[in-house]
């Protein structure tokens, strides 16, 4: 069964810093794309970041351009979201997801970052 | 950025009734147009790709057409479950958009 597990969330002052996980099983994940997308509470979602196979192409939201920053460990099958000079605004759920046949496929049930003071 | 819009924004509907939601890309993006249906507090789920591709396990009440521009879904027969807010978005380019979503509950 394809697994996606996120984690690395939390509450965190403006100006801060936090890394997401992502870990993947049940996958070859160097196969995969995958992205982030995010929620805020009672609102609906937005595209975050892609990152390819090889980690040789990445692309970010304009929103986050500059302070976010996508990575991917594909011996470890985890994924990453660096999100610094964290902003009220940036306060949501995250996803990952499995990129396939030009959608995201597999989602993970998202964790939790709260910007506030 | 391409925009997307959807319409309706909500709708109330019967079980057994055929519902159809709309989504609006603000230029061509060929086939590249997925659907998605999230319940409160569960994380999305694929259920069309590519237009009108049904992703594996998605039942075949769910359908999708159009191009360019103009896409629709379709649920042929509302079925309790069904009851949901569905997002279309689209993957020609990034950033890859979402539509503001369409709230689907019990008339």
């Amino acid at each position: 069964e394809v697994q996606l597990v996120e984690s690395g969330g939390g509450l965190v002052q403006p100006g801060g810093s936090l890394r997401l996980s992502c870990a993947a099983s049940g996958i070859t994940f160097s196969n995969y794309w995958m992205h982030w997308v995010r929620q805020a509470p009672g609102k609906g979602l937005v595209w975050v970041s892609r990152i390819n196979s090889d980690a040789s192409n990445t692309g970010y939201a304009d929103s986050v351009k500059g302070r976010f920053t996508i990575s991917r460990d594909n011996a470890k099958s985890t994924l990453y979201l660096l999100v610094n000079s964290l902003r009220a605004e940036d306060t949501a759920t995250y996803y990952c997801a499995t990129g396939y046949n030009h959608a995201m496929d597999v989602w993970g049930r998202g964790t939790t970052v709260t910007v506030s003071s | 950025d391409i925009q997307m819009t959807q319409s309706p924004s909500s709708l109330s509907a019967f079980v057994g009734d055929r519902v159809t939601i709309t989504c609006r890309a603000s230029q061509s993006i060929s086939s590249f147009l997925n659907w998605y249906q999230q319940k409160p507090g569960k994380a999305p789920k694929l259920l069309i790709y590519v237009a009108s591709s049904l992703q594996s396990g998605v039942p075949s009440r769910f359908s999708g057409s159009g191009s360019g521009t103009d896409f629709t879904l379709t649920i042929s027969s509302l079925q309790l479950e069904d009851f949901a807010t569905y997002y279309c978005q689209q993957s020609y380019s990034i950033p890859f958009t979402f539509g503001p979503g369409t709230k689907v509950d019990i008339k």
